[in-house]
């Protein structure tokens, strides 16, 4: 069974750093192109990054190139997310999710794990 | 930036067809996918490029693709599918991907 675990999170000044994790199991990490989506509280989705399953090509959103960097380990089966010189705004919760692909089908966020908090507040 | 817009809201009563839009100037050319989100809990994907449905997911739930809309119908809704719907897609050369703002499907 596929697992997604988020782990990282928490509350950190503005300008400040922190260091998301997520964990996979029960798949071939390696295989799968990967991605971090936030939701801030009592908002919609955004999408932040992608990361291809080697770790070759990687994509950010507007709101977060320059500050945030995505990353892979694929020994460890873990994806990252270094978030740096955080705002206010960046308050969410912070989910990874597999993206689900071959060679004929995308199947889109087909995973996600359950998400981890971030609050950037004075 | 790419932008995918959805309306903030449908309400159906249980048993009607509640169809939920998305607009996006490269869905002609970038597939659509679709999200459920209840409340407190991670999304599920309902549909992915434009018409498919994964497996476990109940075959009320469909999706079309025309033009610049995609369309996310559920026929026969049931109070069980009262929850945020979010639409989901890429820019015309792929390196962004995006949300749609979401929709609150109300279901009484």
């Amino acid at each position: 069974e596929v697992h997604l675990v988020e782990s990282g999170g928490g509350l950190v000044q503005p300008g400040g750093s922190l260091r998301l994790s997520c964990a996979g199991s029960g798949f071939t990490f390696s295989s799968y192109e990967m991605n971090w989506v936030r939701q801030a509280p009592g908002k919609g989705l955004e999408w932040v990054s992608y990361i291809s399953g080697a770790g070759y090509t990687i994509y950010y959103a507007d709101s977060v190139k320059g500050r945030f960097t995505i990353s892979r380990d694929n020994a460890q089966n873990s994806l990252f997310l270094q978030l740096n010189s955080l705002r206010v705004d960046d308050t969410a919760i912070y989910y990874c999710a597999r993206e689900g692909a071959n060679d004929y089908t995308n199947y889109g966020l087909d995973y996600w794990g359950q998400g981890t908090l971030v609050t950037v507040s004075s | 930036s790419y932008e995918l817009t959805q309306p903030p809201s449908v309400s159906v009563s249980p048993g009607q067809t509640a169809r939920i839009t998305c607009s996006g100037d490269a869905l002609p050319k970038k597939y659509a996918y679709w999200y459920q989100q209840k409340s407190g809990q991670a999304p599920v994907l309902v549909i992915y490029e434009d018409t498919k449905r994964p497996s476990g997911i109940p075959g009320r739930f469909s999706g079309s693709s025309s033009g610049t809309m995609a369309t996310l119908t559920l026929s026969g809704a049931q109070v069980d599918d009262e929850a945020d719907y979010y639409c989901y897609s890429a820019d015309a050369n792929g390196d962004h991907r995006v949300f749609g703002g979401g929709t609150k499907l109300t279901v009484l």
